[in-house]
C-alpha cells in the first residue's frame, strides 16, 4: 500500500522568510504532483515532477524530485501572506500503466504566513 | 469553459437517506474521480472511470456506488447515509492517466 507522508502539518512562517515543506512516500512512483488549496476552495494544480531531479519554480515557489529517496520538496521563497494556504502533494503509483491516475495524497500541510 | 462542475454545492441529510452527487466535466476528459476530503486525511479516493460505461473502485468505496453513462458525466450515489460519510466531496477530472486532474468545487455533505 501506498503511504504519502508530509512534514510539517502546520507551518507558520514570518513574512520574508524561507522554509521547506517535504513529501515522502513509500513505493516506486511514476510522477508527483503538488496541489495548493485555499480555505473552502477547491484544488488547484501546481506542478507536476515527471522524473527524477525534476526541478520546477513559479514565483516563490519551487518543486523537485529525488525518485532515489523517494521524496519531494517544495520550497518557498521570501513568503508572502498571498501564499497562506494547504499544499498537499499526490503521487501516482509507477504501476506498469495499470495506475489509471489513482493518486495517494499527503494529509496537506497548513502554511500561515503572517507579519 | 466551465471546467469540472458540481451539483449541490451543500446538502444536509438525515441518517438512512439517500442522495446523488452529480460532476460535470466539459473538457472531453477520459478519466474521472470522485475523491472524499476529511480533516488531516488529505484526499482518499472512492470510484473512478476511464470512460464512459466503466467503473472501478478506490480506496474507500464502501457506501457509495457511481454510474457513468455519459462521458461528460460521473455520478456518486449514497444509498443509505451514515454520519461517517459527512465529508467534503470532490470530483476530477484528466485527459489521461498520467495528465494533471482539475478539480471541481466540491459539495459539502452532513448527515446528521
Amino acid at each position: 500500500e501506498l503511504k504519502v507522508e508530509q512534514n510539517p502539518l502546520f507551518l507558520s512562517m514570518q513574512e520574508g522568510k524561507n522554509y521547506t515543506i517535504y513529501c515522502n512516500y513509500s513505493t516506486t512512483s511514476d510522477r508527483l504532483y503538488w496541489y495548493r488549496q485555499d480555505p473552502g476552495k477547491s484544488l488547484e494544480s501546481l506542478f507536476v515532477l515527471l522524473s527524477n531531479g525534476a526541478v520546477k519554480q513559479e514565483g516563490r515557489l519551487m518543486a523537485s524530485l529525488d525518485t532515489k529517496a523517494r521524496l519531494s520538496t517544495l520550497h518557498i521563497t521570501a513568503a508572502v501572506h498571498d501564499l497562506s494556504a494547504t499544499y498537499f502533494c499526490a503521487v501516482l503509483p509507477n504501476a506498469g500503466g495499470t495506475s489509471y491516475g489513482k493518486l495517494t495524497f499527503g494529509q496537506g500541510t497548513i502554511l500561515t504566513v503572517h507579519p | 469553459n466551465a471546467g469540472v462542475t458540481q451539483t449541490p454545492k451543500f446538502r444536509v441529510l438525515k441518517t438512512g437517506q439517500s442522495m446523488t452527487l452529480l460532476c460535470a466535466q466539459d473538457m472531453n476528459h477520459e478519466y474521472m474521480y470522485w475523491y472524499r476530503q476529511d480533516p488531516g486525511m488529505g484526499l482518499r479516493l472512492i470510484h473512478y472511470s476511464v470512460g464512459e460505461g466503466t467503473t472501478a473502485k478506490g480506496e474507500v468505496p464502501d457506501g457509495y456506488n457511481v454510474s457513468r453513462l455519459k462521458k461528460q458525466n460521473f455520478l456518486l450515489g449514497l444509498e443509505s447515509a451514515a454520519p461517517s460519510q459527512t465529508s467534503v466531496y470532490f470530483c476530477a477530472s484528466s485527459k489521461i492517466t498520467r495528465e494533471t486532474q482539475y478539480f471541481g468545487p466540491g459539495t459539502r455533505l452532513l448527515v446528521l
